[in-house]
């Protein structure tokens, strides 16, 4: 199966700074998303993007389907942005697959 | 409408035990897909079903196998529980489009399994 690789695997924010996540694959990939891990699990959709950009308020994200990377971008953090970020997209073999996520923790 | 639903929240079992997770699919999506999220990893593909049949399977033994009903409803059993089996099971459901099978999936709460 593919490799997802996502970077930094841990990231320290203080509140109302702005953060990069990036997201790998080696290989292309169909569907890929973007999750919000809340400390009880539920994993909770932020984008869904094949490619492009898009943005939803202080959170916006980029694929380049062409070079298998995704970008996630937190702007003016906030510390209910903690929690785990994971991307993942669907392998030619069918197999939706995940990075091991990145943990985002915002300070006061 | 109504997101996806699994059941039971949390569990415990013994090792050697069989255990069924449930799964509801969100209103009107066809495709359901399980996986399995040991702590402090990301969630790995276990199998998905499409129509009642299984359209995809991850790196896991027989002793996981999965149903999906005319409702589109779905279980996961486990046969044989191992202690490594104690994780975060999800269930994911999406309906793919015209254009595309794979498309947008959504995840239920999940069910925590722990085997001792």
């Amino acid at each position: 199966g593919i490799q997802v690789e996502q970077s930094p695997p841990d990231l320290i924010l203080q509140e109302g700074a702005n953060s990069t996540l990036r997201c790998n694959f080696s290989d292309s990939v169909n569907n890929l998303q973007w999750f919000h891990q809340n400390p009880w699990g539920q994993l909770i959709n932020l984008f869904y993007i094949p490619s492009g950009t898009k943005q939803n308020g202080r959170l916006s994200a980029t694929t380049v389907a062409t070079e298998r990377y995704s970008l996630l971008y937190i702007s003016s953090s906030q510390t209910t942005d903690s929690g785990v970020y994971f991307c993942a997209g669907t392998d030619s073999w069918g197999k939706f697959q995940f990075g091991a996520g990145t943990q985002v923790v915002v300070t006061p | 409408e109504t997101g996806v639903t699994q059941s039971p929240t949390h569990l415990i079992k013994t090792r050697g035990q069989q255990v069924t997770l449930r799964c509801s699919s969100q209103s009107g999506h066809n495709t359901v897909s399980w996986y399995q999220q040991a702590l402090g990893q990301g969630p790995q593909f276990i199998f998905q079903y499409y129509r009642e049949e299984e359209n995809g399977r991850g790196n896991f033994p027989p002793r996981f196998s999965g149903l999906q009903f005319p409702n589109y409803s779905s279980e996961l059993n486990v046969n044989a529980l191992e202690l490594d089996d104690s994780a975060l099971y999800l269930c994911a459901s999406s309906l793919p489009s015209r254009d595309t099978f794979y498309n947008e999936q959504f995840f239920g709460p999940g069910t925590r399994l722990t085997v001792l």
